[in-house]
């Protein structure tokens, strides 16, 4: 079945860092990709997506390049803010009528001064 | 348009009580969708209403556990006789139909004891 698989956290970064979390997916055909934030306490945020194969989704400074060959998602930030500290879920919709989403096991994201 | 919407955001409650969740979802989205998010893990799916219509159910959802959506609305969650192993976040998500989207409500945190 469709499957995805995040690096696995902590992520601890300096402010201005650089920051890459990995995300690859398993799945018929080309789904649409996706990436969820959610902050202590709260639910899921989309934060970006991609819907066919080499489609960037960018939003808040964060990127993320929907790779057909790799079959990856990994997302990136040029530069992080101690704001940005959240968890973060790669997620993508089942084949069939539902859509209903799979995520991975989210990655945390630590970013000190 | 306030987004989605779930209540309580917090419920404490002895095993072997009743509870029942509330969502209200974003405002003609005829798709609704319960997960299941446990501490350090990924949302995980339990079931999926388009418009009235059940149409979807995991085999996470146990006999205890009845979803409704009476007039394709609001929807309400309902766990009978509640474990200790039910302590989780549920979160309700909607999307328009056809919309692979989803879109999360800031979810409800069952603690049972």
């Amino acid at each position: 079945g469709d499957s995805v698989t995040q690096m696995e956290g902590p992520v601890t970064l300096s402010e201005e860092a650089f920051l890459t979390i990995n995300c690859t997916y398993t799945a018929t055909g080309y789904p649409s990709l996706f990436w969820y934030v959610q902050y202590p306490g709260e639910g899921l945020q989309l934060l970006l997506k991609a819907t066919k194969a080499d489609d960037k989704g960018s939003n808040k400074g964060f990127e993320a390049t929907y790779r057909k060959e790799t079959t990856s998602f990994h997302l990136e930030k040029g530069s992080v803010q101690v704001s940005d500290s959240a968890v973060y879920f790669c997620a993508l919709p089942n084949t069939g009528t539902a859509s209903k989403l799979t995520f991975g096991t989210g990655t945390r994201l630590q970013v000190t001064l | 348009d306030t987004g989605v919407s779930q209540n309580p955001r917090h419920k404490i409650t002895k095993r072997g009580q009743n509870v029942t969740f509330r969502c209200d979802p974003i405002s003609e989205h005829n798709r609704l969708y319960w997960y299941r998010q446990t501490l350090g893990q990924g949302p995980e799916f339990l079931t999926y209403f388009q418009n009235e219509a059940q149409l979807e159910k995991s085999r996470l959802l146990s006999d205890r556990f009845s979803a409704e959506r009476p007039k394709g609305s609001f929807s309400t969650l309902e766990i009978q006789r509640t474990e200790q192993g039910d302590s989780a976040m549920y979160l309700c998500a909607s999307s328009s139909q056809g919309g692979e989207t989803q879109y999360f409500g800031p979810g409800t945190r069952l603690l049972v004891l």
